[in-house]
């Protein structure tokens, strides 16, 4: 079990640009989430998928926000014409839906988004 | 909507002294409670999950214990490495996501 793993860890980019993150979840985790989180407060829900299937959306993500999960293994999170008010942590966390490990959401180290 | 308030925001105990975190929630069905900890510019590190009031749960020398109501979060005799924020989220029933509180920052001067 390596855990959850995201690339990059950081990115700078230019108000505009798009960008793309990579959550690797844990292997056989059937779930994986994408939460956001800015400095001072708790992470905030952006989305999930069970499987490839995306089940539920915030009212917090933007028509400029979208999330792949492919082969129900790992997920992509795009931003097209980032904001400065974009800039945040960006989350993955996955869980299972059988084992000891029920339902027990664990997280990726983040990808760190800065918005010049 | 789900609702979920920390306090204290910042905590500041000399290694030994022993407290208490607290996490009030507002939910319309509690599915799960759950206690993360969270090192600066890291991911949060799961700790507990407590899906019924009387509920314990023990790591070393952290114990949460929830009611239904709210949550603590005991740390006794606490050690400079337990320095972290304290993230307290629940879970709605019917509902697979998180809704986190602001934190706790907890800092243990040796």
């Amino acid at each position: 079990d390596t855990g959850v793993s995201q690339d990059p860890r950081h990115k700078i980019t230019k108000r505009g640009q798009n960008v793309t993150f990579r959550c690797d979840p844990i292997s056989e985790h059937n779930r994986l989430y994408w939460y956001r989180q800015t400095l001072g407060q708790g992470p905030e829900f952006l989305t999930y998928f069970q499987n490839e299937a995306q089940l539920e959306k915030s009212r917090l993500l933007s028509d400029r926000f979208s999330a792949e999960r492919p082969k129900g293994s790992f997920s992509t999170l795009e931003i097209q014409r980032t904001e400065q008010g974009d800039s945040a942590m960006y989350l993955c966390a996955s869980s299972s839906l059988a084992g000891a490990s029920y339902n027990e959401q664990f997280f990726g180290p983040g990808t760190r988004l800065t918005v010049l | 909507e789900d609702q979920v308030t920390q306090s204290p925001e910042a905590l500041r105990l000399q290694e030994g002294e022993s407290s208490s975190l607290n996490c009030s929630y507002t939910v319309s069905g509690l599915r799960g409670l759950f206690w993360y900890r969270q090192d600066p510019g890291k991911g949060p590190e799961f700790l507990f999950t407590l899906y019924s009031a009387g509920e314990e749960k023990e790591k070393e020398r952290l114990k949460a214990t929830l009611t239904k109501k709210e949550s603590f979060l005991h740390i006794t005799a606490p050690k400079p490495e337990d320095s972290a924020t304290y993230l307290c989220a629940v879970q709605d029933s019917g509902y697979s996501t998180l809704t986190f509180g602001k934190g706790t920052m907890l800092l243990v001067s040796p």
